[in-house]
């Protein structure tokens, strides 16, 4: 079974829905992370936790929530959806402790694919 | 203004021989770095690392090299096999900022050619 599980896999909605994509993770980590692919621009940063109580706006927050139900889920929310939101969306945990020399490695799960019309 | 670059989008390589992805930052501050590789329909996967304290970092087939002074790092695989053929992905990390961010770069496609 993976380790960082994200659902939907695939989604198409339309301009004003209200989308919530979902991670589960089962590695006992603190840390979870939201990402957003683009074509030709790597991940950048949405929000990340560091506890269930512990929420932090990254890179790109706007037109974004996130909810930390758990210490294993965290679910990522777009209130009203809209066409520059269509992306490749990656879910990441990471441990507190980092590795051994302080990595922090973060490891994702297989994406979610959203299609705003 | 993009601070961890990948200049080359892609890079082609026959197998067998040396692939070499570079990366370059602006960010004096970071003090880690890591490789992720990214198949097609999946996510990245943690490949290596480099603290800022050393300049190479070996392991198996993959050898990262850090030249502070430069702000270039670059990860080299030996032999390249065709398994290799993913996108490669170039993060840094400030660990003073508290925030444990990851900046990526763009992104190098290696193909690994039979």
């Amino acid at each position: 079974d993976a380790d960082v599980t994200q659902t939907p896999r695939n989604r198409i909605t339309k301009t004003g829905k209200r989308i919530m994509l979902e991670c589960s993770q089962t590695k006992g980590h603190d840390r979870m992370y939201w990402y957003r692919q683009d074509p030709g621009l790597g991940l950048r940063l949405i929000y990340y936790s560091f506890d269930v109580k512990d929420i932090n706006k990254g890179e790109i927050s706007d037109g974004y929530s996130v909810s930390r139900q758990a210490q294993a889920k965290f679910s990522l929310s777009l209130e009203s959806a809209i066409p520059n939101q269509t992306a490749l969306y990656f879910c990441a945990t990471s441990d507190r402790g980092g590795h051994k020399g302080g990595a922090d490695t973060q490891y994702f799960g297989p994406g979610t694919r959203l299609t705003v019309l | 203004d993009q601070q961890v670059k990948q200049n080359s989008p892609s890079l082609s390589v026959q197998e067998g021989r040396i692939s070499i992805l570079n990366c370059d930052y602006t960010n004096s501050m970071f003090d880690y770095f890591l490789w992720y590789k990214k198949y097609p329909a999946e996510g990245p996967t943690f490949l290596i690392s480099i603290s800022s304290i050393k300049d190479k970092n070996e392991d198996g087939r993959f050898t990262v090299f850090l030249n502070k002074s430069a702000k270039h790092l670059s990860l080299h695989i030996v032999p390249s096999q065709p398994g290799d053929s993913a996108v490669y992905f170039c993060a840094a990390k400030d660990s003073g900022a508290g925030s444990y961010q990851l900046t990526f770069g763009k992104g190098t496609k290696l193909s690994v050619i039979p």
